[in-house]
């Protein structure tokens, strides 16, 4: 099976930084997806791993390091609607899994 | 292109009756999951299919939870007889080829809040 492990909650100022780091174990990686999810909304795609290194969108960054089994998920220039969940989640085998950790709740403050 | 449908979109049972979701995926999508989302948890997988054949279904409650995919394209959840414990969000996903589209072909719907009392 699958473990995926990410902090339950965070909190950080708006304009700044926050990194949400994400560890998993699990056999036949196939990527690492992060999802923003605002409470009572569906997830939303934000980013997609498959090799190693860093990926810039805008005022995401997403990063992956597959032999240490390890993610994380930048977020810069903070905004008050950036306060959601932070979904890691991880797709194996040919049939393409996706299997959740539970989340990291950000809440950004004045 | 057209998103994930999924109704209803909020249904309220009383405990030990039963209930049923309805998805359509994405034209042509041939993997469809369904997610059952408690409060405050990360979406766990219920059930996986690849067409209309099952891939994995091994955390779906089998003595009360159903589903299938009619023709490999819609696909019903069914719970009988709900807990109270099932209040939940299910979330319908469909994926297509790998590496296909800006989501990489995985494309969630709005998802079904189902409140037992």
């Amino acid at each position: 099976g699958q473990n995926i492990d990410q902090p339950t909650e965070m909190t950080a100022t708006e304009g700044a930084i926050v990194q949400i780091n994400c560890t998993y174990q699990t056999s036949g990686f196939n990527g690492l997806f992060w999802y923003q999810q605002h409470a009572g909304e569906a997830p939303t795609f934000l980013s997609y791993n498959v090799l190693d290194g860093l990926e810039e969108k805008g005022r995401f960054s997403s990063f992956l390091s597959r032999s240490k089994g390890y993610s994380y998920l930048l977020l810069k220039e903070l905004q008050m609607k950036d306060s959601a969940s932070y979904l890691c989640a991880v797709r194996v085998g040919g049939y393409q899994k996706v299997t959740f950790g539970t989340g990291t709740k950000l809440q950004v403050i004045p | 292109e057209a998103g994930v449908a999924q109704s209803p979109r909020y249904k309220i049972i009383e405990k030990r009756q039963s209930v049923a979701f309805w998805c359509n995926p994405i034209s042509g999508h041939a993997t469809l999951y369904w997610y059952q989302q408690i409060l405050g948890q990360g979406p766990k997988l219920l059930i996986q299919f690849q067409n209309n054949g099952v891939v994995d279904d091994s955390q779906l409650p089998k003595d009360r939870f159903s589903a299938e995919r009619l023709k490999g394209v819609d696909s019903t959840l069914k719970i009988q007889p709900a807990k109270l414990e099932d209040s939940a969000v299910y979330l319908c996903a469909s994926s297509g080829l790998q590496g296909g589209g800006a989501n990489y072909g995985y494309t969630f719907g709005s998802g079904t809040r189902l409140t037992v009392v």
